[in-house]
């Protein structure tokens, strides 16, 4: 069946360390994959997208990795800052008609000063 | 920058009551989402609108569910009996391409059922 899980339930750095958050997935029909920040009280938000005809994509301090091989998703966030402390999650649509986004179980980021 | 947003911020009712969740999704968007996190857990998928019909919906979205799209700017997730375990924080999203594409969502919808 498909699913979409973390690695790690937490994670916790040191302000300035670059942070590397793993996301596993399943469904080998998966051809796009989102990474979302949720904050305390606050909806997903948008970080990064890349799909499945990608292997890197780069953001402003964030990098996404896909290794469709083994079925692994990253973030990479360079220089981690306090305001990155959050839950993150990975996210995954099969494409076609299918529009749900199906998401891991998330990754609480813990940046400390 | 555009945004989804939602309201009312948090809502309180009584079990057997109906419920009423609103969104404004982002104006130029297409494709319109219900989505639901019970305290803890991870973010699950409800329902996804298009073309003023459901395209897709999950398990979770049975008959004591609707959405609507009432009028050119306004989405609404509708439970018409609410159980305890419809306690939950729900999300309304919004995308311009289908499903292999952005979802941007709002800030949610606290809804406790006492």
């Amino acid at each position: 069946g498909e699913s979409v899980g973390l690695h790690l339930p937490t994670l916790s750095v040191q302000e300035g360390d670059n942070s590397i958050i793993n996301c596993a997935y399943s469904n080998s029909a998966s051809d796009y994959f989102i990474w979302y920040k949720q904050e305390s009280g606050k909806g997903p938000q948008f970080i990064i997208d890349i799909r499945s005809n990608m292997d890197k994509r780069q953001g402003q301090r964030v990098t996404v990795l896909l290794n469709k091989t083994v079925k692994h998703l990253s973030l990479q966030i360079a220089a981690t800052q306090p305001g990155d402390s959050a839950v993150y999650f990975c996210a995954e649509n099969s494409g076609g008609s299918n529009y749900k986004l199906t998401f891991g179980k998330g990754t609480l980021l813990t940046v400390n000063p | 920058e555009p945004e989804v947003t939602q309201t009312p911020s948090h809502q309180v009712t009584q079990m057997g009551q109906e419920v009423i969740l609103r969104c404004v999704p982002i104006s130029n968007h297409l494709y319109f989402y219900w989505y639901r996190q019970i305290l803890g857990q991870k973010v699950e998928f409800l329902v996804s609108f298009y073309n003023n019909e459901i395209s897709e919906k999950s398990e979770i979205f049975d008959d004591q569910f609707s959405v609507e799209r009432p009028d050119g700017s306004n989405f609404t997730l509708k439970i018409r009996s609410t159980k305890l375990e419809d306690s939950a924080m729900y999300f309304c999203a919004s995308g311009f391409g289908g499903g292999a594409d952005t979802q941007y969502f709002g800030p949610g919808t606290r809804l406790t059922v006492l």
